[in-house]
This record gives structure tokens, sequence and C-alpha cells, in this order.
């Protein structure tokens, strides 16, 4: 059973408006949250953090929400460029844990 | 430049053999740990160590093998047993797997069995 879903294997957005990427986890004890970025045929690129004290963490374009309760959390990537097209993998941690468990990534392309 | 390397970029290997990749880091990161990528899967951790001379499994470690003798170091072998050895291959590394902190991934081996 996957323990972090990313429940859009693929999104579309047009350039200048807003991406929302979700991510939706099962256990309540992660607490360390991640977005990273990936482009074809290279290692992924740490975007943005945000630990569980937050709700919200902000980095330029790029804002990340975690809604505990729910245990949900979602990038905003405003606004969206055409070289923000890429697959985007959501992972959680518990803070001191060893390892960090990702989802199975969701692709985002932005058109002119 | 700090960083991480993985070498080669593309493999290719007969069905049957043995192969090694390779992992090198000059970030002088305690931790490291080795993904591979099936489409639509994400990120599925192998093996992971903590510390020069210790490794421990992931969530699917069955064919492949690891060793760290050198903190720089982590090459991951993948064996015969490995039933479906196909996949694109990371290694990552991570300052201190005690307290909270992001991995830095390499530029990833794409492995091809024949």
């Amino acid at each position: 059973d996957q323990q972090v879903k990313q429940n859009s294997p693929s999104l579309s957005v047009q350039e200048g408006r807003i991406s929302i990427l979700n991510c939706d986890y099962t256990n309540s004890m992660f607490d360390y949250f991640l977005w990273y970025k990936k482009y074809p045929a290279e290692g992924p690129t740490f975007l943005i953090s945000i630990s569980s004290i937050k709700d919200k963490n902000e980095d330029g374009r790029f804002t990340v929400f975690l809604n505990k309760s729910a245990k949900h959390l979602s990038l905003h990537i405003v606004p969206s460029q055409p070289g923000d097209s890429a697959v985007y993998f959501c992972a959680v941690s518990d803070n001191y844990g060893q390892n960090f468990v990702f989802g199975p990534g969701t692709r985002l392309s932005v058109l002119p | 430049d700090g960083g991480i390397t993985q070498s080669p970029k593309y493999l290719f290997r007969k069905e049957g053999q043995n192969v090694t990749l390779s992992c090198e880091q000059n970030l002088n990161h305690d931790a490291m740990y080795w993904y591979r990528q099936d489409p639509g899967q994400g990120l599925r951790l192998i093996y992971y160590s903590q510390i020069v001379n210790d490794f421990q499994k992931g969530d699917i470690a069955e064919g492949y093998s690891v060793s760290r003798e050198k903190k720089e170091s982590f090459p991951l072998t993948v064996t015969s047993a490995q039933k479906n050895p196909t996949a694109f291959y990371l290694c990552a590394s991570r300052r201190d797997p005690r307290v909270g902190d992001t991995q830095y991934f390499g530029p990833g081996t794409r492995l091809t069995v024949l």
C-alpha cells in the first residue's frame, strides 16, 4: 500500500497561470516534507521543503502548503513557466528518520 | 565543485552478467542511498548507508549488493538474481541522516539489460 500518493500522473497548465500539484500521505508520524523536480535522464533536484510546525513555506514562485489534519500537501507555482515542465516528486520523512518515501510523481507540462 | 557523480550515464549488459554502478560524492556527507526509478512508480529505495562500513536494505534490495568502504563511495552491484534490472538508477547523499535535511541526487545511470 502506497504511503505517499500523487493522484494526478500528469498536469497541463498555460504559461503564466498557477500550477497546483498535490500529494497525500497516510502516516501521521511523517513531519518533514519535500518537493523535488526531475528532468528526463537527470537526477531529481531539491525544490522546497516544509516541516510540520509550519503550514506554509514560500520560495520565490514556489509555495508549499501543508494540511496536517488532512495529511495533504500541495505545491503552487506562480506564475508557471515553460522551464517548469518536469516531473515533480513529493517526499516525506519523519524528522529524525533514516529515509524518505517518495510519491510516484506528477508530470507537469507548461504550455507557451 | 562539490557534488555527486555517477558513471557511466548509460550502461548495457547481457542478461546473466553482474554489473557495478559507480557513485562518488565529495560533499563529505555521511549517508548515501541507492534508488531505482521505473515509469509511474517514483523512486524506490534499494540500499542505504549511514556510515562507512555499514549499510541497510531498503524496500527492494533483492538481487542487489553494495559496499561502503570509503565515505565518498557507495557502489551498487546489480546481480544476475535481479529479475528485472533494466531501470534508471539514482544515487543520493545526505549530510546527516539524524536531522531533517534534504538528499542530493546524482545524475543517474540508465541500465539496459539485453
